[in-house]
């Protein structure tokens, strides 16, 4: 049973940076788990942010990044904005299956 | 402009078979596979399978842990696919989501969820 880990919780203030992290139970997470970032806010669907590690779709607000850090994919928020408190969840690719984190829940406060 | 719409019974009673249809506008149809993901109530999200738009074995993916009870088919004629999640019980409650996209483009574009409740 694959498992992937993101923090529980962070907190963040209006205009400061946070890097939120994905790790993987079977090691090293590398850009061949194609890492995605989903943004959900409380009733709505999930919405994309990166895919591919560090590709934006073209509605992604440019203050969210992806990146590998520490063996890990990482999520940057860099100017965060109220609109931002949301709950995030990474998503890895097994070779032909997903496994998605268990959510970070961000507070903008 | 890509859109994805779903629909489907929403109150279901133990053992019964879960059943939903998605349909994609707009964009390619045969580019991108075709993903289902749930949420519990209060939880997180589980990717339950994928297909693509030839729908062939080889194709179709599914979370192991759902893979016995667990049907993804797809209509390339009416660009859209189905689930189909066999003797469902209490802890199959939640919204189920679809979603277009793969591991290079990624999971971007998703259908607006459908609750569905498993009660006696």
């Amino acid at each position: 049973q694959t498992v992937v880990t993101q923090e529980p919780s962070l907190t963040v203030s209006p205009g400061g940076t946070v890097t939120l992290t994905c790790a993987s139970s079977t090691g090293a997470v590398t850009s061949g788990y194609y890492p995605n970032w989903f943004q959900q806010s409380p009733g709505q669907a999930p919405r994309a942010l990166i895919y591919s590690l560090n590709n934006k779709h073209s509605w992604t607000p440019a203050r969210f990044s992806g990146s590998l850090l520490g063996g890990k994919a990482a999520l940057t928020l860099s100017g965060a904005q109220p609109e931002d408190e949301a709950e995030y969840y990474c998503l890895l690719w097994y070779g032909g299956t997903w496994v998605f984190g268990g959510g970070t829940k961000l507070t903008v406060l | 402009q890509v859109q994805l719409q779903q629909w489907g019974a929403g109150l279901l009673k133990p053992s019964e078979t879960l059943s939903l249809t998605c349909a994609v506008y707009g964009g390619s149809f045969s580019d991108y596979y075709c993903n289902w993901i749930r949420q519990p109530p209060g939880k997180g999200l589980e990717w339950i399978g994928e297909i693509n738009h030839s729908g062939n074995s080889g194709s179709i993916k599914y979370n192991p842990s759902l893979k016995s009870r667990v049907t993804i088919s797809v209509d390339t004629s009416k660009n859209q696919f189905s689930l189909k999640l066999t003797s469902v019980t209490a802890a199959d409650t939640a919204v189920y989501y679809c979603a277009r996209g793969d591991h290079i483009s990624g999971l971007g574009h998703w259908g607006q969820g459908t609750l569905v409740t498993v009660s006696s």
